[in-house]
């Protein structure tokens, strides 16, 4: 069965708003959660590490204020796009790693208009 | 930053047909994964490998990695439809199994 969740899977904002997403771990504890997000017909881009208890990790020329990440508990990480344009639209998929693999979630699909 | 290649870039094959896809890194490769997408959806995990020489079977693929730690290969045996996708790797960046770099992917098609 799944092991990480995302939801929602599809949305559709106006430019402007602001939209959150989260990623669930359903059966195991998890300090650490990745962000990608996959641009059409290119790869997964690590946008962050998000920490349980403590600051996400950016990489660079991934604008913290843009993409807020909380880690509130071991099995909840969200991230909220704020302000998001159409630039902004894209697949934003989580990850979390059990032992030596990592799960991913079903993704998001965001839309920007 | 590591840095991963893999070829070829898509590739079309007849149903019943082995192929064998690579991925290629600059680096030497802590962890090396292989994972599966369906366009729009999640990526499902294949394999992972981790020692030089290692190879590993699941059902009709198998996913070797060199013993130089620089290469995998993903080899498909009687290729079928549902064999059809994107086929990514991604590598262990730290040596500490947390983020993955990955490649472009590769695109599989299974002619009926």
């Amino acid at each position: 069965g799944a092991v990480v969740s995302q939801h929602p899977s599809r949305v559709i904002c106006k430019s402007g708003t602001s939209v959150k997403i989260e990623c669930r771990s359903l059966d195991f504890q998890a300090t650490t959660m990745f962000w990608y997000r996959q641009f059409p017909k290119q790869s997964l881009m690590l946008m962050a590490t998000s920490n349980e208890g403590s600051k996400a990790t950016y990489e660079q020329g991934v604008e913290k204020d843009k993409f807020l990440i909380n880690h509130a508990s071991l099995t909840l990480s969200t991230l909220t796009v704020t302000s998001a344009h159409p630039e902004d639209s894209s697949f934003y998929i989580c990850s979390v790693r059990i032992l030596d693999t990592q799960y991913f979630g079903p993704g998001t699909r965001l839309t920007v208009l | 930053s590591q840095e991963l290649e893999q070829s070829p870039q898509s590739l079309i094959v007849q149903e019943g047909k082995n192929l064998t896809i690579n991925c290629t890194s600059s680096k030497t490769l802590y962890g090396l994964y292989w994972y599966k997408q369906k366009y729009g959806e999640g990526l499902i995990f294949l394999m992972m490998l981790q020692k030089g020489g290692e190879e590993k079977s699941h059902e009709k693929i198998t996913a070797k990695l060199d013993e130089k730690k620089q290469q995998s290969s993903l080899h498909i045996t009687a290729s079928q439809p549902s064999h059809a996708g994107i086929y990514l790797c991604g590598a262990d960046t730290d040596g500490a199994n947390s983020k993955l770099t990955f490649g472009k992917g590769i695109t599989l098609s299974v002619r009926p």
